[in-house]
């Protein structure tokens, strides 16, 4: 079966330091992937999505960039995080492009 | 862009009453997905709609397409405290390869 591992499950990090969240996806080729924040308001933004290798489309304009290095792992970082970066992040893989996103369990990020 | 719009925000019940939210899109879909978020928890797929007024039940748990494919509903039958936790819909167009999520509904059932 598949499944899909995500680390560190909490972080606390200072303004202005670096970023790296890693995402692997097990039991799978091939697999869509998604990079999702949610903040307070609990509504889920995309941040970035891949389909293949080296293949990385942004959603939203920041200070966050996303690397899909192998097949199945997925990695969210940034140069200097910012006060507004705090929240869950979520990654998320799916089989197509029209079928369901299986989350993983997600990084809570506080900056301070 | 997309907009995926969710009614209501949150939502407070008695165990044993109905619950329903409601989801409207700005633009045609081609599916709508709902997903359940427990507190403290990440959000796990429920089910999938592709068909103009598909109608598709989960035990106590009934979610509707709408004819026009711009909105959905789930309504929940005699809530259970287990029920607790935010429902979000997820809207597709074909002319987009990724999901707008509306902000979802939270429910909080109490016994």
């Amino acid at each position: 079966s598949q499944t899909i591992h995500q680390w560190p499950a909490t972080l606390v990090q200072p303004v202005g330091s670096p970023l790296s969240l890693e995402c692997t996806v097990e039991g799978t080729s091939n697999p869509n992937l998604y990079w999702y924040r949610q903040a307070a308001g609990r509504g889920l933004q995309l941040l970035f999505y891949s389909v293949g290798i080296g293949q990385i489309s942004s959603e939203v304009p920041q200070n966050l960039s996303a690397s899909r290095p192998q097949d199945r792992q997925f990695i969210l970082s940034s140069k200097k995080l910012l006060l507004s970066d705090s929240g869950f992040y979520l990654c998320a893989w799916s089989p197509g492009q029209y079928n369901e996103q299986f989350f993983g369990p997600g990084t809570r990020l506080t900056v301070l | 862009g997309q907009q995926v719009m969710q009614i209501p925000q949150y939502q407070h019940v008695q165990e044993g009453e109905d619950f329903t939210t409601y989801c409207n899109s700005s633009t045609t879909l081609s599916n709508i997905q709902w997903y359940k978020q427990r507190p403290g928890g990440h959000p796990v797929f429920l089910i999938q709609l592709v068909k103009s007024g598909e109608v598709k039940k989960q035990k106590r748990l009934t979610f509707q397409f709408g004819e026009a494919k711009k909105n959905s509903s789930l309504h929940i039958t005699a809530t259970q405290t287990t029920d607790v936790g935010t429902y979000f819909c997820a809207g597709q167009d074909s002319g987009y390869s990724t999901l707008t999520f509306g902000k979802g509904t939270m429910l909080l059932v109490s016994p």
